[in-house]
């Protein structure tokens, strides 16, 4: 089954310290994958994406992520974590089911304390 | 640019009592349209989506029903509120999948 996993259900980062939220993927064919941020009570809002091209993609507000084909992973990261950068994460992959669909992961919330 | 507009942004609705959320789109034509529903602040379940007007995919079963009256138009309703109905609602659009996602602000129901 074509699937998304965020296997972190929260992640806890220090201000100025490297994070990472991890994202696993299984899908048929060519990965489509997408990070987005939700902050409360809000929509979510696209960061970045990985259609082809460059294992390292860049995004907004200082966020990147990595593809790894051999691995089947999409990790999100930063350099320098802000404390405005807590907020939930969604990994999501494009899936071929009768039609071009996109589901998502079940969300990493990430803290990030001054 | 385009925009998309949910509202309301919360409503309260006792059981068994109707419901309709409406989700336009401007400044696109023909954008494909979806309904997620966000339970306890995770994850996204999706619950229809619509390549054009009056197409409606449905992806679970269950006590809600969707209609796509014009291009830019995407309501989503109940004719009885179950208290398993209650959550976040988001609704979105999208050109092409490849592009992403653009998300609504979101409707938080609560059936009482």
């Amino acid at each position: 089954a074509q699937s998304v996993a965020q296997p972190e259900d929260q992640v806890n980062v220090a201000e100025g310290n490297p994070l990472t939220v991890k994202c696993t993927y299984s899908v048929s064919g060519n990965p489509y994958l997408f990070w987005y941020v939700q902050y409360p009570n809000r929509g979510l809002q696209f960061l970045l994406k990985y259609i082809t091209g460059d294992n390292l993609v860049k995004g907004s507000y200082g966020f990147e992520a990595e593809f790894n084909k051999s691995q089947t992973s999409f990790h999100l990261k930063k350099p320098s974590a802000l404390v405005s950068d807590s907020a939930l994460y969604f990994c999501a992959v494009r899936v071929l089911t009768g039609g071009f669909k996109t589901i998502f992961g079940a969300g990493t919330r990430l803290f990030v304390k001054a | 640019s385009q925009t998309i507009h949910q509202w309301p942004a919360t409503l309260v609705q006792p059981v068994g009592s109707p419901l309709s959320l409406e989700c336009t789109v401007e400044g696109t034509s023909n954008p494909n349209l979806y309904w997620y529903r966000q339970a306890a602040g995770r994850g996204l379940q999706l619950l229809f989506y619509s390549v054009g007007i009056g197409q409606i995919s449905s992806e679970v079963p269950q006590n809600l029903s969707a209609s796509r009256p014009q291009d830019r138009q995407f309501i989503l309703s109940s004719k009885k509120l179950l208290l398993s109905d209650s959550g976040f609602y988001l609704c979105a659009w999208s050109v092409d999948s490849l592009y992403g996602y653009t998300f609504g602000s979101g409707t938080r129901l609560t059936v009482v």
